[in-house]
């Protein structure tokens, strides 16, 4: 089956630095990488939809500077929080489409604690 | 837009008994219907999908899960769950002119022994 990969599966930073966070789809092409947020014991909140090649889609109130999205390749899109602060700790998770199909594959999410 | 919605926060159940967890929905257009299954320190596994055909969809481990469009629900159910069914459910529509996932708030099924 489809996997996606996430690397860290943990970080802890301090405030003020900037942390990356890559996603690999394992055995397939996407040529759509979408990342979440999930704080504890709610949803998951669509950050942006990333497109291989192109820029990506931030959602309404995520900050496109703040959250700089990279999608240089049909297996790798990577997430760089800038200047990092508490408030952004939090459960991130990113998934992708396999070409043509309806179904998102999941990453097993990345735990970032700003201290 | 569209919005998920799982009244149930945590569903506390006895091995071996039925469980129904709740999804209502709302959607100005037609949508694709999700449950995803999160165990523990995990990602989240696709559980079953309603896409077209029969409102009725399976899951290879029990679950079941009907559409029904007059009630915009898409309710999640099991007739005799085991310890490991022990986990977060999200309900999630997609509209079908997208590939964006819209989600619930999860359901925490805990399954006592």
């Amino acid at each position: 089956g489809a996997v996606v990969s996430q690397h860290p599966s943990r970080v802890i930073c301090k405030s003020g630095t900037s942390v990356k966070i890559e996603c690999r789809s394992l055995d397939f092409q996407a040529t759509t990488m979408f990342w979440y947020r999930q704080f504890p014991k709610q949803s998951l909140m669509l950050m942006a939809t990333s497109n291989e090649g192109s820029k990506a889609t931030y959602e309404q109130g995520v900050e496109k500077d703040k959250f700089l999205i990279n999608h240089a390749s049909l297996t790798l899109s990577t997430l760089t929080v800038t200047s990092a602060h508490p408030e952004d700790s939090s459960f991130y998770i990113c998934s992708a489409n396999d070409a043509g199909s309806y179904e998102q594959y999941f990453g097993p999410g990345t735990r970032l604690t700003v201290t | 837009a569209q919005s998920v919605t799982q009244l149930d926060s945590q569903v506390p159940v006895f091995e071996e008994a039925p469980v129904e967890l709740r999804c209502n929905y709302s959607s100005s257009v037609s949508v694709y219907l999700f449950w995803y299954v999160q165990y523990p320190n995990q990602g989240l596994q696709l559980l079953l999908k309603y896409l077209s055909g029969s409102t009725l969809v399976e899951s290879i481990n029990g679950f079941e899960a009907e559409f029904n469009k007059s009630q915009t629900s898409f309710h999640l159910r099991k007739p005799s769950v085991h310890i490991s069914d022990t986990a977060e459910y999200f309900c999630a529509v997609s509209p079908t002119n997208t590939d964006k996932l819209i989600f619930g708030t999860g359901t925490r099924l805990q399954v006592f022994p």
